[in-house]
């Protein structure tokens, strides 16, 4: 099963700032957050990963509380292209470790 | 960032029938992962390939059903086998990304059996 669980859906205006909140309470000290996102039809796509600092990239931001049980992935100013189902993911930094899939948040950009 | 050739992209075929799909990466990787996303749910992993051993299945997947070759360090196919309309479904690979520590996925092979 997915160590994380995440909102079925959430709606978001275009421009505004998307807040996708994730709880991976059971999360390891060695196990690393990562968020993916797939557009329709597409393959998941990497978006950004985390150990206990937050982190930013081109595509978006993840913040990561202190006692690391919870996390935020945003997006600053989202547009419809951003619309999609995005996945929030715990697991090891090594290509040994498999990746499992929860439901994932579909995430609606309304214009 | 890895780059992942997955064919077919897409294949109507009759139950009873098998389909192998490819997928090709432009880099030497150690494990590739096959999934399976049935309409409109998540992906399910089905096997992780490492190169030169057998591939591990996960529970609910078995070889008989869907046979795996990893020749290579840059090759797999996944084969559906004896297809039946509940096997269709989009069947992806993956691979780690060593650049970006992130996982890239090949575009999918979306899958209709009739």
């Amino acid at each position: 099963d997915a160590k994380t669980t995440q909102p079925t859906s959430m709606d978001c205006a275009e421009g505004r700032a998307a807040n996708l909140p994730c709880n991976h309470s059971t999360i390891s000290g060695n196990e690393y957050v990562y968020w993916y996102r797939q557009i329709h039809s597409q393959g998941p796509q990497y978006i950004i990963h985390g150990l206990k600092n937050n982190e930013t990239n081109e595509m978006a931001s993840l913040i990561i509380t202190e006692d690391r049980k919870s996390s935020t992935l945003i997006l600053p100013h989202a547009t419809l292209r951003d619309t999609a189902v995005y996945y929030c993911i715990v697991g090891l930094k090594t290509s040994y470790d498999k990746v499992i899939f929860g439901p994932g948040t579909s995430l609606s950009v309304i214009p | 960032s890895a780059v992942i050739s997955q064919k077919p992209s897409r294949d109507i075929c009759q139950r009873g029938t098998s389909l192998t799909i490819q997928c090709q990466v432009d880099s030497q990787v150690t494990m590739m992962f096959w999934y399976r996303q049935q309409p409109g749910q998540s992906l399910t992993l089905i096997a992780t390939a490492n190169q030169g051993s057998e591939a591990t299945y996960e529970s609910g997947f078995v070889i008989d059903k869907f046979p795996i070759s990893r020749p290579n360090l840059t090759f797999s196919t996944l084969t559906v086998s004896n297809m039946s309309p509940e096997d269709s479904s989009i069947y992806l690979c993956s691979v780690e990304d060593q650049g970006s520590y992130g996982y890239t996925f090949g575009s999918g092979t979306r899958l209709t059996v009739v």
